[in-house]
């Protein structure tokens, strides 16, 4: 099976921009989570989706926001963009009845000046 | 809540040595728990889980990890280190339902194998 993809890899925005991120889980995981990695925080869990619905949510502003369609594909969206938004962002996809049992993505690493 | 401790930020070890990464957790219930490899410039590949089974859990790449509830620890271990072991470690924890998807990981201890 092919693994999680996450596109773009490498992204350069402007403070104030928005972006969004993009990723295509294994096929036939349902639920897609996403993280935040700075080397300040460490690893810190934003959000996941399963079903096209959000199940559970991390504690960041309601600038980072999430969707998923109905191929379980998803997105994560940040707007206003801050410095301290750079980072990587992972995106793990999980068997159905075992959503602690996650496989990454390699990564969008996004870099705001 | 839940957490992890990874003991020490950065281990170095021979090539051939024993690899001992450790992780302890603090869970109200009963966890899961999961250690990680990051290489450079990739995601996280898992290692190894550990979901209420036995408590001696073999992983990928000769690593192994043993559960003690008593020590409330989860260290890492692998007999002979090789070059390409060099990479970043992750311990995580989380609940053992099959909804609970968020993982809880600590602060990561970079493996540096050296000749």
């Amino acid at each position: 099976k092919a693994g999680v993809t996450q596109t773009p890899r490498y992204l350069i925005k402007t403070r104030g921009q928005q972006v969004t991120l993009s990723c295509s889980p294994i096929s036939g995981h349902r639920s897609v989570s996403w993280y935040q990695q700075t080397p300040g925080q460490g690893l810190q869990f934003l959000f996941e989706y399963f079903s096209e619905t959000q199940r559970n949510k991390g504690n960041f502003p309601g600038r980072f926001s999430g969707r998923q369609f109905s191929n379980s594909r998803s997105e994560m969206n940040v707007s206003t963009l801050e410095l301290g938004d750079s980072a990587l962002y992972l995106c793990a996809s999980s068997p159905d009845n075992r959503a602690y049992e996650q496989y990454f993505g390699p990564g969008t690493r996004l870099t705001v000046t | 809540a839940q957490s992890v401790t990874q003991l020490g930020s950065h281990v170095s070890v021979s090539e051939g040595a024993l690899v001992l990464l450790r992780c302890n957790y603090s869970s109200s219930v009963p966890p899961y728990l999961f250690w990680y490899v990051q290489y450079p410039n990739q995601g996280l590949q898992l290692l190894l889980k550990y979901t209420s089974a036995a408590t001696l859990v073999k992983g990928i790449n000769g690593f192994e990890a043993e559960f003690k509830k008593s020590e409330t620890s989860f260290h890492l271990t692998k007999p002979s280190a090789h070059m390409s072991d060099a990479a970043e470690y992750f311990c995580a924890v989380s609940h053992n339902t099959g909804t609970a998807s968020k993982l809880t990981f600590g602060t990561g201890t970079r493996l540096q194998v050296t000749l």
